[in-house]
């Protein structure tokens, strides 16, 4: 049972501008949600995260919005640049849950 | 600060055979351990996971088991391999942090094909 779901497998976008990656959830319990970026070959890192409570957290060129009614949430990478391809995973948790619950994630890949 | 290690990074291996991979993590006491595979095409899906020594939960029922000897000491195994074990095995480990957000860190993977 897929409780966080990434629909898109795949983006590209040209450099200097803005990637949008997009994660849907089911599970109205959770209260956090986090992005991580993984490179092939490499384990996930972790890039940043939102509380229930928020809307947006912005760290940089990445932002994070959430929309609680619609279970939806976003990634925003402004400008987008050619190391920030990867495949970009979405999670989310509970506050009493000990796992991350996983999208299937987002190839992303930034063209010069 | 804190680091985490696997070991083998890459291994083959034929049906049927034992596997035995291992995870450390330096630089914290007490971590959560987790266990996850990336299969071809999927996403990360959660296989185990340790609060304490000796204390394993099993997300998912397969012929692979866990284990925790020592506090920052993983260890994932299976008696007999299956073609269907083949992926790209992560483990992470992270500090409880109560009613906050809880990230996870990820080591740099085992890529493990079954033949």
């Amino acid at each position: 049972d897929q409780q966080v779901k990434q629909n898109s497998p795949s983006l590209s976008v040209q450099e200097g501008r803005i990637s949008i990656l997009n994660c849907d959830y089911t599970n109205s319990m959770f209260d956090y949600f986090l992005w991580y970026k993984k490179y092939p070959a490499e384990g996930p890192t972790f890039l940043i995260s939102i509380s229930s409570i928020k809307d947006k957290n912005e760290d940089g060129r990445f932002t994070v919005f959430l929309n609680k009614s619609a279970k939806h949430l976003s990634l925003h990478i402004v400008p987008s640049q050619p190391g920030d391809s990867a495949v970009y995973f979405c999670a989310a948790h509970s506050n009493s849950g000990y796992a991350l619950n996983f999208g299937k994630g987002t190839s992303l890949l930034v063209t010069p | 600060s804190q680091t985490i290690h696997q070991w083998p990074a890459t291994l083959v291996q034929p049906v049927g055979s034992p596997l035995s991979l291992e995870c450390t993590v330096e630089g914290t006491s007490n971590p959560n351990l987790y266990w996850y595979r990336q299969a071809a095409g999927r996403g990360l899906q959660l296989l185990f996971y340790s609060v304490g020594i000796g204390q394993i939960s099993s997300e998912v029922p397969q012929n692979l088991s866990a284990s925790r000897p020592q506090d920052r000491q993983f260890i994932l195994s299976s008696k007999k391999l299956l073609l269907s074990d083949s992926g790209f095995y992560l483990c992470a480990w992270k500090l409880w942090a109560g009613r906050s957000v809880d990230t996870q860190y990820f080591g740099p993977g085992t890529r493990l094909t079954v033949l």
